[in-house]
Formats: structure tokens, C-alpha cells, sequence
């Protein structure tokens, strides 16, 4: 069974300081990625996509990393502010043709002012 | 529309009941699935719909769970006999080929609770 794992499941950092999200996932057979935000009681947010051809994506603040060798994603955040407060969560697609994503629980990310 | 709408965005209903979950995709998009969320977990597969069909509804717990997309655009997920265990985040999501290129486009979701 795939399973897709994302360590710390909490983090609390002061406001500014630049942090690095984990993911990782057992079954190297990978397909494309995906990092997402997750307000509490809201749906899931898309914030990186990153295909197996590619190694990193980037998005203002954002940069998310992918080896498949090693089986690890990392979502770094730049300058962390209050506002990034939220769950992250990242999924794992299989293959061009598989639909699922399999999802990690997510790291729960709370900034300080 | 602009992206994926799903109502109500709040259900309480009590054990034993019958319910309906809806999900308007976003326009054009063919593929359509549902995902479940428990609390502190990630979501969960239900099922997937390529335009009318269910291509996969593997994930569905039992059949109790039923979900149709009849004009293949909005989808309902159908849930009978309700129990204090299907209590989750129902999700909604859309794509274009399976998400090959552009990923998943998610709902704000149906927070369920069965009482």
C-alpha cells in the first residue's frame, strides 16, 4: 500500500523565519506531486504541482522540491508571516494514468507574530 | 464557474438518515471525484468520474455510499442510513485529464456530522 508520510505534524515558528516542510513517500513510482493549504474548516488550496521531470517548482514564497530517488518532497516557505498559518498537505499521483492522489496528514503550521 | 462549488457547506443530520452532498465542477472539467477527510487525517478516495460514469468507485466504504453525475457535470454523493462514523469533510474535486498537467482543483467541502 502507498503510503505518502509528512513529519513534523506540527510546527510553530516566530514570525520571518524560513522553514522546510517533509514529505515522503514509500513507492517510488511517481507520476507529479502536489502541495496544497488547508485553512481550518475549509477545502484544500493548490500551491505547487511539481511533475517527475521536474525537480522544483516555484511560487513567490513558495518552493517545493522533489527526489524521486530518495522518495521526499520538501516545501520550503521564505519569510514566514502569520497568514501561511495552516494545515499543508501533500499527495502523491501514481502514474499518467491513475487518478488517485494519495495524501499525507499533513503538517499543521502555526506562524507567531 | 470560477471553481469547485460544493453545497451545503455544513450538514447535521441524524443517525439513520438519508443525505445528499453536491458538487458543481468547474466548467469543462471531465473528471470529477469525491474524497472523504476525518479529523487530523488527510482525504481519503471515494470515487472518480470520467464525463456520466463512475470509473472507479473502489474507495466507496459500503453501499450505503452512492454518488451520480448524471449530465456529467454536477455530481451528488448519496449517503443512506447514515452513521456517527461517516461524520467527515466530504471533498469534491475536478480536473482535465486526470490532473496530468494541472492538478486537482478542490471544493471548500461538506463538513458531515452525524448525530
Amino acid at each position: 500500500k502507498q503510503e505518502v508520510t509528512q513529519i513534523p505534524a506540527a510546527l510553530s515558528v516566530p514570525e520571518g523565519e524560513n522553514l522546510v516542510l517533509n514529505c515522503s513517500f514509500t513507492d517510488s513510482a511517481i507520476y507529479n506531486l502536489q502541495w496544497f493549504r488547508q485553512d481550518p474548516g475549509k477545502g484544500l488550496t493548490s500551491l505547487l504541482l511539481i511533475q517527475s521531470s521536474q525537480r522544483e517548482q516555484t511560487s513567490g514564497r513558495l518552493n517545493a522540491s522533489l527526489d524521486k530517488s530518495s522518495g521526499r518532497s520538501t516545501l520550503y516557505i521564505a519569510a514566514s508571516q502569520p497568514g501561511d498559518s495552516a494545515t499543508y498537505l501533500c499527495a502523491k499521483k501514481e502514474g499518467a494514468g491513475s487518478y488517485q492522489l494519495t495524501f499525507g496528514k499533513g503538517t499543521k503550521l502555526s506562524v507567531i507574530p | 464557474g470560477a471553481g469547485v462549488s460544493q453545497t451545503p457547506s455544513n450538514k447535521v443530520t441524524e443517525k439513520g438518515k438519508y443525505v445528499e452532498l453536491r458538487c458543481d465542477p468547474i466548467s469543462g472539467h471531465t473528471a470529477l471525484y469525491w474524497y472523504r477527510q476525518s479529523l487530523g487525517q488527510g482525504p481519503e478516495f471515494l470515487i472518480y468520474f470520467q464525463g456520466t460514469g463512475a470509473a472507479d468507485d473502489s474507495g466507496l466504504p459500503n453501499d450505503r455510499f452512492f454518488a451520480v453525475r448524471p449530465e456529467g457535470s454536477v455530481s451528488t454523493l448519496k449517503i443512506q442510513r447514515t452513521e456517527r462514523g461517516d461524520s467527515a469533510v466530504y471533498l469534491c474535486a475536478s480536473s482535465t485529464q486526470h490532473g496530468a498537467n494541472y492538478g486537482y482543483t478542490f471544493g471548500s467541502g461538506t463538513r458531515l456530522t452525524v448525530v
